[in-house]
């Protein structure tokens, strides 16, 4: 149990489009997702808390024009990168959790290539 | 602010060897929960093992179980029995019962050679 789906596993788009990932709660509803993003070789830093049905909270740091997160349902956030650039090229990964303190769940993450 | 530090970039165990991973944590908090995530190659971020402060016992899953020293702050995770699948990188987690975020270590790199 307690699977998180995110689609695509990778994507490679041109400067200035925008590119959406998805993340969905496969078999639990999932009130809050959240988007992390990952340099090579480093830790996972939060960017921001996907909120069911309200506006996301941003992380400081964060543009929350160019990362626009979308929660429309119980099982699904998207990310969308808006008008990319070769420096929003990483490792996005998506997580949730089953309940309040319950550990957090995966994604298998989207690696973004922007050329 | 809470933060969590892994000081091992990088270790080496042998094939069914024990191997042990560092991780100190700061918090002021007393009700908060530590993990353990695996990352292998593929990316995908498992979870290890979970422990509860509250908890004076250490937690155990099969081959992994945790030292947890509430005083001193420091989670460490033993691998026993070291199998190549145990290649990946490790991930130091905290996480309080009163806000969403989980901060996460530097990770180390844990190798494991035939």
């Amino acid at each position: 149990g307690a699977v998180v789906s995110q689609h695509p596993s990778r994507v490679i788009c041109k400067s200035g489009t925008s590119v959406k990932i998805e993340c969905r709660s496969l078999d639990f509803q999932a009130t809050t997702m959240f988007w992390y993003r990952q340099f090579p070789k480093k830790s996972l830093m939060l960017m921001a808390t996907s909120n069911e049905g309200s506006k996301a909270t941003y992380e400081q740091g964060v543009e929350k024009d160019k990362f626009l997160i979308n929660h429309a349902s119980l099982t699904l956030s998207t990310l969308t990168v808006t008008s990319a650039h070769p420096e929003d090229s990483s490792f996005y990964i998506c997580s949730a959790r089953t309940g309040g303190l319950s550990p957090l769940h995966f994604g298998n993450g989207t690696r973004l290539t922007v050329t | 602010a809470q933060t969590v530090t892994q000081s091992q970039p990088e270790m080496s165990v042998q094939e069914a060897e024990t191997v042990t991973l560092s991780c100190t944590y700061d918090t002021s908090e007393s009700d908060y929960y530590l993990f353990w995530y695996k990352q292998p190659p593929s990316r995908q971020m498992i979870l290890v093992i979970r422990q509860e402060a509250y908890k004076q016992q250490n937690a155990t899953e099969n081959r992994f179980s945790v030292n947890f020293q509430k005083a001193a702050k420091s989670f460490s995770l033993k691998i026993s029995d070291s199998q190549l699948g145990d290649a990946a990188m490790y991930f130091c987690a905290y996480h309080t019962s009163g806000t969403y975020k989980y901060i996460f270590g530097t990770g180390t790199r844990l190798k494991v050679l035939a």
